[in-house]
């Protein structure tokens, strides 16, 4: 069973970096999987961040792509996100999710397993 | 940016009789690959979305039979045929057909 866990500090400071990392286990990162971030406002609908594939390919929301940075540790099994100059409006429960690759013909399944989230607050 | 559109944005359900919600995305779903990249997730009070559909109509593991997902294009539909307690909560669509991937507003499930 895969499981997801984020970790990061719970609370960054306006126009600083916000960064979390996302630990897998149960599977490894170098499968042929996506991995994602994904972010929630307090109350609010979903946001998808960008991804990743353990080679290094990268897709971003064109929305953040300008402050945003998602990168792979294989030693390590986790993904991390980074996001620049932060403001409230980036204040959500962050979380990472995987796409998951079924051979059996099921293609890709976004997304199969998500981390439980972790709350980030920006404010001084 | 596809923009998807669920509706309605609450439905209030009895136990034991059906729901269903609809997305609409404002172009077609279907990929260059053929596949039609549409996924439902729902999402419990205090807990992280959890996946139920995906490609439309596949259920994933463990997900009761009672879920079902159809559509095909710009026009798609989750049912719950007999909703029960543990189905409240907020659902979402989702497209994976092209970047970025994007969100309904959520429709929320609840019972009378």
């Amino acid at each position: 069973q895969v499981q997801l866990q984020e970790s990061g500090p719970g609370l960054v400071k306006p126009s600083g970096t916000l960064s979390l990392t996302c630990a897998v286990s149960g599977g490894s990162i170098s499968s042929n999987d996506w991995w994602s971030w994904v972010r929630q406002p307090p109350g609010k609908g979903l946001e998808w961040i960008g991804e990743i594939y353990h080679g290094g390919s990268t897709n971003y929301n064109p929305s953040l792509k300008s402050r945003v940075t998602i990168s792979v540790d294989k030693s390590k099994n986790q993904v991390s996100l980074k996001l620049t100059s932060v403001t409230a409006a980036d204040t959500a429960v962050y979380y990472c999710a995987r796409a998951g690759y079924y051979s059996d013909g099921g293609g890709f399944a976004h997304f199969d397993y998500w981390g439980q989230g972790t709350l980030v607050t920006v404010s001084s | 940016d596809i923009v998807m559109t669920q509706t309605p944005l609450s439905s209030p359900v009895t136990l034991g009789q059906p729901a269903s919600i609809s997305c609409r995305s404002s172009q077609s779903l279907v990929h260059s690959d053929g596949n039609t990249y549409l996924s439902w997730l729902q999402q419990r009070p205090g807990q992280p979305p959890r996946l139920l559909i995906y490609k439309v109509s596949n259920r994933f593991s463990g997900v009761p039979d009672r879920f079902s997902g159809s559509g095909a294009g710009t026009d798609f539909t989750l049912k719950i045929s007999r909703v029960e307690a543990e189905d409240v909560g907020v659902y979402y669509c989702m497209q994976i057909a092209q970047f970025p991937f994007t969100f309904g507003g959520g429709t929320k499930v609840e019972i009378k």
